[in-house]
């Protein structure tokens, strides 16, 4: 099955201490996202990368680092910098850029942080 | 510059009623993409449709038809014969089209809560 995976689904932090969310895609797109969701939002965007090795600030990146390494991987860091990291965060992919693809997303991953 | 509206936050209906949501955009580009996604409360979201801004023609999939008027910039969703299953929170999207080598910028409303009573 093609899909998008995020681990864990529910993440429990310590202040101070920087997590990092996993999102991997067997769907061969070529652009990922990351996602924040608060209670009652909608999404904001993090971070985005259309190629591997490349990636771009979105909306709210501060606090937030990201990789990708692999077009089927693409993992986000929440730092301590993130003064208030508790939130839903997605992860999505699509195909290329430039046609405005529908986004696929993963299941989630919520963290709280004490 | 891009907006999403869902002035509805939450609706409540009775199973079998016909529901529809409200999605109002504003946007400078003559080319631009809508989409709907819905949220279950499992948290994933689901794409539900894409629609580009020179296809005026509604769209129906089984329960679900979409009416998208450009000259009201809007792109209401309806469900006929509403099940509990519906019951989610619904996402209006737009992206304007750049280029293939920029960033579509997808620009989410802020939803709306759909409560399906048995």
């Amino acid at each position: 099955d093609g899909g998008i995976t995020q681990s864990p689904k529910y993440l429990f932090r310590k202040e101070g201490q920087n997590v990092t969310l996993s999102c991997e895609q067997n769907l061969n797109h070529d652009a990922m996202y990351w996602y924040r969701q608060d209670p009652g939002q909608g999404l904001r965007l993090i971070y985005y990368s259309q190629i591997v090795n490349d990636f771009q600030k979105g909306d709210i990146a501060e606090g937030y680092s990201v990789s990708r390494e692999k077009k089927e991987s693409f993992p986000l860091t929440v730092t301590s910098a993130q003064k208030n990291p508790t939130a839903f965060y997605l992860c999505a992919s699509s195909r290329r850029q430039g046609q405005s693809y529908e986004q696929y997303f993963g299941p989630g991953t919520r963290l709280t942080v004490t | 510059a891009q907006k999403v509206t869902q002035a509805q936050t939450e609706i409540s209906v009775v199973e079998k009623e016909d529901v529809t949501l409200d999605c109002v955009y504003e946007t400078r580009d003559t080319t631009y993409y809508l989409f709907w996604y819905k949220q279950p409360p499992s948290g994933e979201l689901v794409f539900l449709i894409r629609r580009n801004s020179f296809d005026e023609q509604n769209e129906i999939s089984g329960r679900y038809s979409w009416n998208f008027q450009k000259s009201t910039s809007s792109f209401n969703f309806t469900i006929t014969a509403s099940q509990v299953v519906d019951s989610a929170v619904y996402f209006c999207a737009l992206s304007e089209a750049e280029s293939v080598t920029s960033y579509d910028k997808v620009i989410f409303g802020p939803g709306t809560s759909l409560s399906v009573i048995p």
